[in-house]
């Protein structure tokens, strides 16, 4: 089954910086990997994700990059801001397909204003 | 339309007691699943339902049980419960398995203490 690892686990940053996250992925025929971002007290959504058949997604301020080479794909936000401060989880599918999400643990992600 | 409803949103248990963690989806989706978040351990599988009377184990099934008798409902059930089960409980549905894609739609959680 997939095995999806999450770096680092927390992170700060000056508003207006950017932040970056990666993680990485076991299986290589996974062909899907979003990333959820999941405010105090609220439930996991949606922000971003991205197919295996392109190298680079962009939505305004936040862009993932993938690396199927080296199993890896990266959340990157620019010109962050205090409402950007969340955790936030990438995932891939357990073994491909109709099946689950495996999650990372989490990227805890302080903004300082 | 209200999306993925879980109940109860609190609860408190002591050690033994059994309950029902309620979840309820309003949007046809064929795929349920319902995840524990516990500190630095992320968002864990614990089971899946691909549709009515179909379910599945996922990484942590341990001390529950689920059932999908309808498309909407998929609850989860704590036989004995304890304290290694206090935890957020999130249900979650999409239309077909998040791994071909689709938005994982999740519930607003439901927060466990085992006493």
């Amino acid at each position: 089954g997939e095995n999806v690892e999450q770096h680092p686990s927390t992170l700060s940053v000056q508003e207006g910086d950017s932040a970056v996250i990666k993680c990485t992925y076991s299986d290589s025929a996974s062909n899907y990997f979003p990333w959820y971002k999941q405010e105090l007290g609220k439930r996991p959504q949606l922000i971003i994700d991205i197919r295996s058949n392109v190298g680079e997604k962009k939505d305004q301020r936040i862009a993932v990059t993938l690396n199927k080479t080296a199993k890896h794909f990266s959340l990157h936000i620019t010109e962050t801001q205090p409402e950007d401060s969340a955790v936030y989880f990438c995932a891939a599918p357990a073994t491909g397909g109709n099946t689950p999400l495996v999650f990372g643990k989490g990227t805890r992600l302080s903004v300082i204003a | 339309n209200a999306g993925v409803t879980q109940t109860p949103k609190f609860q408190v248990l002591k050690t033994g007691q059994s309950m029902t963690l309620q979840c309820a989806q309003d949007m046809n989706h064929e795929y349920m699943s319902w995840y524990r978040q516990d500190p630095g351990m992320g968002l864990r599988l614990i089971h899946y339902s691909v549709g009515a009377g179909i379910t599945d184990q996922g990484e942590v099934p341990n001390g529950y049980n689920v059932s999908r008798s309808t498309t909407e409902d998929f609850p989860l059930r704590l036989l004995s419960a304890a304290p290694s089960q206090t935890s957020v409980y999130f249900c979650a549905s999409s239309p077909v398995g998040g791994g071909s894609g689709n938005t994982i739609y999740f519930g607003e959680g439901s927060w466990l203490t085992v006493v």
